[in-house]
């Protein structure tokens, strides 16, 4: 029952320096999603996936870029991380279309970023 | 756009008591509307969800009910618990599929 993995848990990077945020699913979700929780912000959308080759941006995609080359995998890159991106960053799917509006997400534990 | 907009934390309150989160929405169309749960420490986890107007989500004693009247998804518990302590959120799906989040109610709960 692994569910939603992201890997690593924890991250520390230089200004300027990029990185690659893991997140796998093994139950066939079409549908998969990044969020970055901040202090009295909630989640906020960065990117998310309808399927294997479909990505789109969500509310705050500046600065990361996406890929979704197969069902499972859906990494989150940062190009040039800066301090603006501390944050928290949860990865999450569901199944899709089919279940309209209400299929639920399955988090990962998240990865705690600092940027110095 | 769309939004969800919840009472500010902290909530404190003692065992046994009355718990009530408060949540309103604005959306287009007929939204889903789900609470979350998260621990300290972990992802977020699906408490109940409602989908369709007067719907009630149910679950370890919690409930919402979808007002469509008053664009509400109120949480409410009878007798919470210490263990219940965690960090609350309201989220509503639209028909493009994202989740958008409220920014969380922090709930503790003392002995």
């Amino acid at each position: 029952n692994a569910g939603v993995t992201q890997t690593p848990k924890f991250q520390v990077l230089k200004t300027g320096q990029s990185m690659t945020l893991q997140c796998a699913q093994d139950m066939n979700h079409e549908y998969m999603s990044w969020y970055r929780q901040d202090p009295g912000m909630g989640l906020r959308l960065i990117h998310y996936s309808v399927g294997a080759g479909i990505t789109d941006q969500g509310e705050v995609p500046n600065g990361y870029n996406v890929s979704r080359s197969t069902t499972e995998d859906f990494p989150l890159r940062l190009l040039s991380a800066a301090p603006s991106q501390t944050s928290v960053y949860f990865c999450a799917s569901s199944y899709g279309a089919e279940w309209g509006g209400n299929s639920p997400l399955h988090f990962g534990n998240g990865t705690r970023l600092t940027v110095t | 756009g769309n939004s969800v907009t919840q009472m500010e934390g902290p909530v404190t309150l003692s065992e046994e008591a009355f718990l009530t989160i408060n949540c309103t929405y604005t959306a287009t169309g007929y939204p889903s509307l789900f609470w979350y749960v998260q621990y300290p420490g972990e992802g977020l986890q699906l408490l109940l969800k409602a989908t369709k107007a007067d719907d009630k989500g149910s679950n370890k004693g919690f409930e919402a009910t979808y007002r469509k009247e008053t664009t509400s998804f109120h949480l409410e518990k009878g007798s919470v618990q210490v263990s219940d302590s965690a960090v609350y959120f309201c989220a509503l799906r639209d028909s493009s599929y994202k989740l958008i989040f409220g920014s969380g109610t922090r709930l503790l709960v003392r002995p």
